[in-house]
C-alpha cells in the first residue's frame, strides 16, 4: 500500500495562475481532507469530503475548490493563485473503521506563489 | 466555531517527563487526538481519547476530561528524537479534524 500520495512535491506559481494539487489514497478510506500549514502554525482545514460526491468547507475554504468523483482521489484546485496561498498543503484520509479515526497524511506539497 | 489552546513551546531534558496541555471550545465533539510533526515532515498520529480518562501507548499517555474541555499529552523518559511539534486536534463527524496551533518541544541533553 502506498498510503496517501500527493503530487507535486514542490510548485512555484505566479499570481493569477491556476493549478491542481493531486491527492490519492489506496486504503479505501471514506473521509479525505485538505489542510494548509503556514510557518510556525497549526494545520488549518480547507475542505473535506465524507465520500464520493460529497464535499464540505473547512476553516479556510476561500480561493480553493475541491471535488470527489472517486473514493481514491481528492484534488484541490487553486483558481487564481495569490501570494497569501504560499504554504505547505497536506492531504489526509481516515475511516470510521480505523481506531481513533486516525488521519493518515500525505508527504505534502510545498507551494510558493510569487 | 471551534478553537483550541496549547502552549507554543516547552523545553525539557532527556529522561524527564513533560506534559502538554490542551483546552478546547467546540461543538459536535467526538474526541481529542494528538499528532507529532518533525520539521518538514507530515503529521503522524500519536493518541486518541474518545472517552474521559487516560490512554497509554508506550512512553506516551493522553488524558481527556470532557466536563473541563481539557486534555493533555504526557511524554515520559524523553529522548532527543522526541523534539518535534505536537498538536492536539478535536474531531467531529465525517473525519473532520480541527488542529491547535501546536507546541514545539525541545529536548536538551
Amino acid at each position: 500500500n502506498a498510503g496517501v500520495t500527493q503530487t507535486p512535491k514542490f510548485q512555484v506559481l505566479k499570481t493569477g495562475q491556476s493549478m491542481t494539487l493531486q491527492c490519492a489514497q489506496d486504503m479505501n478510506h471514506e473521509y479525505m481532507s485538505w489542510y494548509r500549514q503556514d510557518p510556525g502554525m497549526g494545520l488549518r482545514l480547507i475542505h473535506y469530503s465524507v465520500g464520493a460526491g460529497i464535499t464540505d468547507q473547512g476553516e479556510v475554504p476561500n480561493g480553493y475548490n475541491v471535488s470527489r468523483s472517486t473514493t481514491e482521489d481528492f484534488p484541490l484546485r487553486l483558481l487564481s493563485a495569490a501570494p497569501s496561498q504560499t504554504s505547505v498543503y497536506f492531504c489526509a484520509s481516515s475511516s470510521d473503521r480505523v481506531p481513533g479515526n486516525e488521519q493518515f497524511f500525505g508527504p505534502g506539497t510545498r507551494l510558493t506563489v510569487l | 466555531g471551534q478553537s483550541l489552546e496549547q502552549p507554543s513551546e516547552v523545553t525539557a531534558v532527556e529522561g524527564a517527563i513533560v506534559q502538554i496541555n490542551c483546552t478546547y471550545q467546540t461543538s459536535g465533539f467526538y474526541g481529542l487526538s494528538w499528532y507529532q510533526q518533525h520539521d518538514g515532515g507530515a503529521p503522524t498520529f500519536l493518541s486518541y481519547n474518545g472517552l474521559d480518562g487516560l490512554e497509554e501507548t508506550g512512553r506516551f499517555s493522553s488524558f481527556l476530561s470532557r466536563s473541563d474541555s481539557y486534555g493533555y499529552l504526557l511524554l515520559q523518559e524523553l529522548q532527543m528524537k522526541d523534539s518535534a511539534s505536537y498538536f492536539c486536534a478535536v474531531g467531529s463527524w465525517g473525519g473532520k479534524l480541527i488542529f491547535g496551533q501546536g507546541t514545539e518541544l525541545s529536548v536538551k541533553p
